[in-house]
């Protein structure tokens, strides 16, 4: 049974550009979550995805957005990069946005220059 | 809103000694607590999880917390340190119908032989 995947583990973007994230959930999970996690501090909440829809949104700016598709896998777009969105960002699955059993994938750790 | 604090940004055990992680929490409904694990480079592993059932709760590897609801606390505990257990330790907090996670800023754990 495959865990939550993400892709690419690793990129690097220069100032301004845009990224996508991908984010694959746990068989059998219907929810995605988006965190970022700066260095040395502890995970902060972007946004959920529940049936395609953005359910919750933490503090962060419309640069920030993202998608779910029909299969569940879900995107996370970021327009206009800064050096601060340097990062890990993780993507967490649940059933029907269920805190209690959410999975978290490796994450993919952006470097901005 | 809820937050956690976690007392202690740095720990240092030697092999066979008790580990001691404090959090602290603040919630103004009854909340959900857990404890993550997370090893360079990877993502987050849950280790356990309060809702409101036992106020002792057991983990995996060992590790097991008290929920106390007079010192709004969930330390967590593990009586005898492995090399292996050196990583980072986040504590977080949520509660029914909220979709996010609220993480502490973590504790980074270092055994010495």
């Amino acid at each position: 049974d495959a865990g939550v995947t993400q892709s690419p583990t690793h990129l690097i973007k220069t100032r301004g550009q845009q990224v996508t994230l991908r984010c694959s959930p746990k068989s059998g999970h219907d929810t995605v979550s988006w965190y970022q996690q700066a260095l040395g501090q502890g995970p902060q909440f972007i946004f959920q995805y529940y049936e395609e829809e953005e359910r919750q949104r933490g503090n962060f700016p419309d640069r920030f957005s993202g998608h779910q598709f029909p299969n569940y896998s879900s995107e996370l777009n970021v327009n206009a990069l800064l050096l601060g969105d340097s990062a890990l960002y993780l993507c967490a699955s649940s059933l029907q946005g269920t805190n209690t059993e959410a999975f978290f994938g490796q994450g993919t750790r952006l470097t901005v220059v | 809103a809820q937050s956690v604090t976690q007392l202690g940004s740095h720990v240092s055990v030697s092999e066979g000694a008790l580990v001691l992680l404090r959090c602290n929490y603040s919630s103004s409904v009854p909340p959900y607590l857990f404890w993550y694990v997370q090893y360079p480079n990877q993502g987050l592993q849950l280790l356990l999880k309060y809702t409101s059932a036992a106020t002792l709760v057991k983990g995996i590897n060992g590790f097991e917390a008290e929920f106390k609801k007079s010192e709004t606390s969930f330390h967590l505990t593990k009586p005898s340190a492995h090399m292996s257990d050196a990583a980072e330790y986040f504590c977080a907090v949520t509660k029914s119908n909220d979709y996010k996670l609220s993480f502490g800023a973590g504790t980074t754990v270092t055994v010495r032989a």
